[in-house]
């Protein structure tokens, strides 16, 4: 069956650092994946979207790449700040027409000032 | 715009009791998702509409829950009888096909369940 695994539960990281966040997946073929970020007692909101056939998207702070041969993606925040501090979930999926995401368990990150 | 809409926000109820929740999606997402986030897990797919038909509720405990899109926008989610393992938040979201852009999903605050 398909499973994403995130590294570490847990992620904690001074302020100014950059965070990387890991996503693995297994038995799965995605097109695309996507990141969410996460706050307590909120619903998952979406950050960036990659396309298979694209190695690196950026946007502001946050840098995505996606492996296909690796089957993983990286996810940076470059000069984090205790603002990033949330939970973070991949999700990838195999098409962009209204399919609905598999989510792995998220990695929660604490940014330290 | 407005965001995805739910209520309640929170509710408690003992096991074998029965309970509603209710999400009204973003104006114009002909696609509106049910999911359930056990604390510590991602949130799982219950159940998938687009407009007011199924396409995916193969993980959807059927014996027991149940979901409805009348009309292609609000939806509700029920639960009859509730088990103490339904204790989750449950998020409802929707999305909207726009070609190239991927299915950027949309989320509700959630229903944090709590069933004693």
């Amino acid at each position: 069956s398909q499973k994403i695994e995130q590294n570490s539960e847990a992620l904690n990281i001074q302020e100014g650092k950059t965070a990387t966040l890991t996503c693995n997946y297994t038995n799965y073929s995605p097109a695309y994946l996507q990141w969410y970020r996460q706050d307590p007692g909120r619903g998952p909101v979406f950050l960036l979207l990659i396309r298979e056939n694209e190695k690196e998207k950026r946007k502001e702070r946050l840098k995505v790449t996606f492996d296909t041969t690796l089957k993983q993606s990286l996810f940076h925040i470059t000069a984090s700040q205790p603002a990033d501090s949330a939970t973070y979930l991949c999700a990838p999926s195999r098409d962009q027409a209204g399919t609905a995401l598999i989510f792995g368990k998220g990695t929660t990150l604490s940014v330290s000032s | 715009e407005a965001g995805v809409a739910q209520s309640p926000r929170y509710k408690i109820i003992e096991k074998r009791q029965s309970v509603a929740f209710w999400c009204n999606p973003i104006s114009g997402h002909a696609t509106l998702y049910w999911y359930q986030q056990i604390l510590g897990q991602g949130p799982k797919l219950l159940i998938q509409f687009q407009n007011n038909g199924v396409v995916d509720d193969s993980q959807l405990p059927k014996d027991r829950f149940s979901a409805e899109r009348l009309k292609g926008v609000d939806s509700t989610l029920k639960i009859q009888p509730a088990k103490l393992e339904d204790s989750a938040v449950y998020l409802c979201a929707s999305s909207s096909y726009r070609g190239t852009s991927g299915n950027e999903q949309f989320f509700g605050p959630g229903t944090r369940l709590t069933v004693l």
